[in-house]
């Protein structure tokens, strides 16, 4: 089983500021099957990134995604109000499919 | 407008039997691989299971391996999770996501609001 690792746990920013979230995998994610997903509180995931740097439908382009391998990173250019939530990456790549533990973003 | 809408949770006691439904709208289910995602309240993520468009492919998180079962009915429109043996640490709101592509290797773009199980004597 891969097992996934995000960093920081919690990442205390301003509006307007740059976010940068690692992921990291502890064996290589196949074909780069990796996605990162938004949670806020009393609602269901919501898909920003695939394929590890691709974005999903209706994704703000402040939303980047890159890396391979094992490390990834997803960057907020400039954070939004909206934007502070839980971000969650998970590898597809191999059975099973796992979840990285989470990074918030707060104020 | 996609849709996916869970039904079946409730409380089950240890070592019983519980069997979750998804119902779907908005796309060609029989298109797109589907899959099965819990959450204890206030922790993260845990994939649990997945299927590929045509049944012919289904894996299991190893947490659930052996007890639980995903299955779907493309006539139907529905997804099913058959949850076996039961366990306390089952304990979760269990949420049904849509696949972006066929295969069962696939992110997942549409989610369902969840359907709270409670595994309690």
């Amino acid at each position: 089983e891969i097992v996934l690792t995000q960093s920081p746990g919690t990442l205390s920013l301003s509006p307007g500021e740059r976010a940068t979230l690692s992921c990291r995998a502890s064996q290589n994610v196949i074909s780069n099957f990796l996605a990162w997903y938004q949670q806020k509180p009393g609602q269901a995931p919501r898909l920003l990134i695939h394929g590890a740097s691709s974005r999903a439908t209706g994704i703000p382009d402040r939303f980047s995604g890159s890396g391979s391998g094992t490390h990834f990173t997803l960057t907020i250019s400039r954070l939004e109000p909206e934007d502070f939530a839980v971000y969650y990456c998970q590898q597809y790549g191999g059975s099973p499919f796992t979840f990285g533990p989470g990074t918030k973003v707060d104020i | 407008e996609v849709q996916l809408v869970e039904s079946g949770g409730g409380l089950g006691q240890p070592g019983r039997s519980l069997r979750l439904s998804c119902a779907v709208s908005g796309f060609n289910f029989d298109d797109y691989g589907m899959y099965w995602v819990r959450q204890v309240p206030g922790k993260g993520l845990e994939w649990v299971s997945g299927i590929s468009w045509n049944s012919d492919k289904t894996v299991y998180a190893d947490s659930v391996k052996g007890r639980f079962t995903i299955s779907r009915d493309n006539a139907k429109n529905s997804l099913y999770l058959q949850m076996n043996s039961l366990r306390p640490e089952d304990t979760a709101l269990y949420f049904c996501g849509k696949g972006k592509s066929s295969a069962y290797q696939s992110s997942i773009d549409w989610w369902g609001q969840g359907t709270l199980v409670t595994v309690s004597s």
